[in-house]
């Protein structure tokens, strides 16, 4: 257990819904980051959120958008879903705000859009 | 960014064999680290190594900053070890992680 917890575990939508997936860091660390694994890109990046604030962006999409709350919880919140969004979607959290700490993954929320 | 690939992409081994996963990146980096997914998709913490060898258990890691590769150690290999190992990656003054493409290991009683 990494200390990292994600909620639901799994979700299942329909095409143009929206969705929210929840990630609590481990006690210890001010850093999230997101990630999306689909079978056609792999494990990429989506955004990261230290302390409140937004550090850096990957590939997100306009359609997604996340935020870091003032206790450190954040939230994924996909719109406007398409077949492609389909996903194993993972948080992870660090203690400092560069890629230079490790990351500790959540167990992920596997979204399954209809 | 950075570059990361992995092999080999697949690995079938006999219980009790060892084998070794290599990863190679294409930059200077002050992240490594090692993970295994397992069957219901977990990513577990193996290993944060972005230089020097570490071992835990069967398992060990070895990265050669200078030369830009990490090794991967499994040793006596058991049925549990299956599962996916990904390598990933940080660049210095980055913020996210890069992973590899993965090493798929099935392991056979």
């Amino acid at each position: 257990d990494s200390g990292v917890t994600q909620t639901p575990k799994h979700l299942i939508t329909a095409t143009g819904q929206r969705v929210t997936l929840r990630c609590s860091p481990r006690s210890e660390d001010l850093s999230v980051y997101w990630y999306q694994q689909s079978l056609d890109q792999g494990l990429q990046f989506l955004i990261h959120y230290y302390n409140g604030e937004e550090r850096a962006k990957g590939n997100i999409l306009e359609r997604f958008s996340a935020q870091q709350f003032p206790d450190l919880h954040s939230e994924l919140n996909l719109s406007s879903l398409e077949l492609g969004d389909s996903a194993l979607y993972f948080c992870a959290s660090s203690v400092g705000g560069s890629a230079r700490n490790e990351q500790f993954f959540g167990p992920g929320t596997r979204l399954t859009v209809l | 960014g950075i570059q990361v690939e992995q092999s080999p992409p697949d690995l079938i081994l006999q219980e009790g064999a060892n084998s070794t996963l290599r990863c190679n990146f294409s930059d200077s980096v002050n992240n490594l680290q090692w993970f295994h997914q397992n069957p219901w998709g977990q990513l577990i913490n193996l290993f944060y190594i972005p230089s020097g060898t570490k071992q835990n258990g069967r398992l060990s890691a070895t990265t050669v900053a200078t030369e830009r590769y990490s090794l991967l150690y499994i040793s006596s290999s058991q049925t549990t070890d299956s599962g996916v190992y990904f390598c990933a990656a940080a660049l210095r003054r980055d913020y996210k992680l890069s992973f590899g493409a993965g090493t798929t290991v099935t392991v056979r009683a």
